[in-house]
Formats: C-alpha cells, structure tokens, sequence
C-alpha cells in the first residue's frame, strides 16, 4: 500500500465548477500536511499547508482529519489556469516529504 | 530572483558516464532536500542536509549516488556509471526548519541514452 494515495483522475470540469480532491495517509504519526500544484514539466509549487481546524485561501479550502487520516482540497469557481496535478502531501517524521501520485484536473471553457 | 536554482536543467548523458547536478537553496535556509521524480508519479526523497551534515539517505540512494553540502550553502548530487533507469527529474528543495514547508527548485532533468 503507497503511503500516501490519491484518486489519479483525470477531473474534467467546465470553467466555474466546484471540485474536490481527496487523499488518504497511512502514517497516523504524520506531522505536517500540504497541497502542492505541479504544471507540466514543471517542479511542484506549495498551494497551501493544511490544518487541523481547516484552512482556506481564496478559492481553495483544505481539510484534514487525523482519525481518518484523510486530506482534501476544494476548489471553487474553477478557473482555465487552475489546470494542473495537483499533490497530496504528507511530512511524516519532521524531514521528508511523502507525495502522492497527484490528481490530473482539467478545467474546460 | 530568491528562488531555489539548479544547474543544468537538462542534461543528456551516455550510459556508464558520470553526472553532477548543482542545487543553490534560497539563502536563509538551512535545510536542503534532494528528491527524484518520474513519468507520472509523485517526486520520492533521496538525502537531506541540515546546513554541512547529511542526516538522511533513502534506499533508492544506492552506492552510485553521493550528495555533498560542503559549506552548508549550495548542493550537488553526483550520480557515477549512469544507467537508464537513472533516467528522471532531479529535485533540489529547501526550507527554513523541519517540519517547514519545502520549496522547490526548477529541476534537472536527466536523459541516459
């Protein structure tokens, strides 16, 4: 089982859409958590980190819930430019960075 | 620009021959991190340094790949005897602390034909 795993799509959505993203961890002992958005054939850009009580920026609200050990991401009023693979991410022990495979979303005019 | 730089960000190479990848860090920090990435997965982690010392290696480091810090500034991932397998995106990070969010450098991308 991947440590981190997440539902590889691809989401096609028309422009305006609500869109949400979930990801599992297997590390209850994970410490930090965060969504990374990479473009093509590029590095992964950090989105947002995620927090326990929720946190939202703009458009993106990110949940998390330990006894699940679950992640999501939503993403409202879709945009052509938010096209991408977005990344679940989890810092299990302090230092490295655990990803997951990422979410290919297509935002469609 | 602040950002995390890598050099080269390409790099073509014949199988058997040695490669060496440059990461600068954004200045302040003082964690580096090196991670790899393939075709449709998620980058996986190779080393990280805490200014000069290297206090992690992963399993995927095998014996042909060495990462120095040598004046707890920029990096470099040396990588002798390429095979094709070797064959992916090579991604320098940095941070401020642990548990710190990680910033990404553009990446090197490495082809062994």
């Amino acid at each position: 089982r991947k440590e981190v795993e997440q539902d590889p799509g691809p989401f096609n959505v028309p422009e305006g859409a609500t869109v949400a993203f979930n990801c599992t961890y297997s590390n209850s002992a994970s410490q930090s958590f965060f969504w990374y958005r990479q473009d093509c054939r590029k590095e992964p850009k950090l989105l947002m980190s995620v927090y326990s009580s929720g946190n939202e920026d703009g458009r993106f609200t990110a949940q998390l819930n330990r006894a699940s050990q679950y992640i999501s991401l939503l993403i409202r009023d879709s945009k052509l430019s938010d096209s991408a693979t977005y990344l679940c991410v989890v810092n299990k022990d302090g230092n490295k960075l655990v990803f997951g495979a990422g979410t290919i979303l297509r935002v469609k005019s | 620009d602040t950002g995390v730089s890598q050099d080269p960000r390409h790099k073509i190479t014949k199988r058997g021959q040695n490669v060496t990848f440059r990461c600068d860090p954004i200045s302040e920090h003082n964690r580096l991190y090196w991670y790899r990435q393939t075709l449709g997965q998620g980058p996986e982690f190779l080393t990280y340094f805490q200014n000069e010392a290297q206090l992690e290696k992963s399993r995927l480091l095998s014996d042909r790949f060495s990462a120095e810090r040598p004046k707890g500034s920029f990096s470099t991932l040396e990588i002798q005897r390429t095979e094709q397998g070797d064959s992916a995106m090579y991604l320098c990070a940095s941070s401020l602390s642990w548990r710190g969010e990680q910033y990404f450098g553009p990446g090197t991308r490495l082809t062994v034909t």
